[in-house]
């Protein structure tokens, strides 16, 4: 069975600070993975994604993550924050079934 | 707005009351998924379809629960004699099924229905 863990439940930053939120999955098999956002009073929304090739891929808003296959980690990156990056993240895997596996969620937020 | 949407967003019922919840997903997307989030949670899966086959159901949908999608548009989740422990967030998401036949389709969510059960 694939599951996903997100350790990192709350993280508090100040405007132009580093982000990283930390992703690790576990499944042995070929895995596609996801990043999406949740900002307040709103839906899922997809933020990056991996299939396949280069394992650093870039999203929306600045944001990047990088696929690490011998660590099972697909860790979220922003080298600068902003206020309007306060919102709910999950990680998500797709591996051997159809549905999506998700994470319990990091809370970001972000100090003007 | 071309995404998917879900009705009600909110409905407050009494426990052992049914409830039906609607999603209609992205026009030409031929894959829709149900999923529920509780408070401080990820979404768990609950069923999937593709066009109008129920492909896959998960242990949490109990007998109470079922899922239909007439003629592969909409989908509807009922839930029979609700239970306090039912009070989540459901969530629709649809994807399309990609050329080659692979897993590589991304799913789009809706903004929820939150059912409160008293």
């Amino acid at each position: 069975a694939q599951s996903v863990s997100q350790h990192n439940h709350h993280v508090i930053l100040s405007e132009a600070a580093s982000l990283e939120l930390g992703c690790n999955y576990s499944y042995g098999g070929t895995v596609n993975l996801f990043w999406y956002v949740q900002y307040p009073g709103q839906h899922l929304q997809l933020l990056l994604k991996y299939f396949s090739g280069d394992p650093l891929v870039k999203g929306i808003k600045g944001f990047e993550a990088e696929f690490i296959k011998s660590k099972f980690s697909f860790n979220l990156r922003k080298p600068s924050v902003q206020w309007s990056d306060t919102a709910e993240y999950f990680c998500a895997v797709h591996g051997s079934a159809r549905q999506l596996t998700f994470g319990s969620g990091t809370q970001l937020t972000v100090l003007p | 707005d071309t995404g998917v949407s879900q009705n009600p967003r909110h409905k407050i019922t009494k426990r052992g009351q049914n409830v039906t919840f609607r999603c209609d997903p992205i026009s030409e997307h031929n894959r829709l998924y149900w999923y529920r989030q509780t408070l401080g949670q990820g979404p768990e899966f609950l069923t999937y379809f593709q066009n109008e086959a129920q492909l896959e159901k998960s242990r949490l949908l109990s007998d109470r629960f079922s899922a239909e999608r007439p003629k592969g548009s909409f989908s509807t989740l009922e839930i029979q004699r609700t239970e306090q422990g039912d009070s989540a967030m459901y969530l629709c998401a649809s994807s399309l099924k990609g050329t080659s036949g692979g897993r590589t389709d991304t799913q789009y969510f809706g903004p929820g229905t939150r059912l409160t059960v008293l």
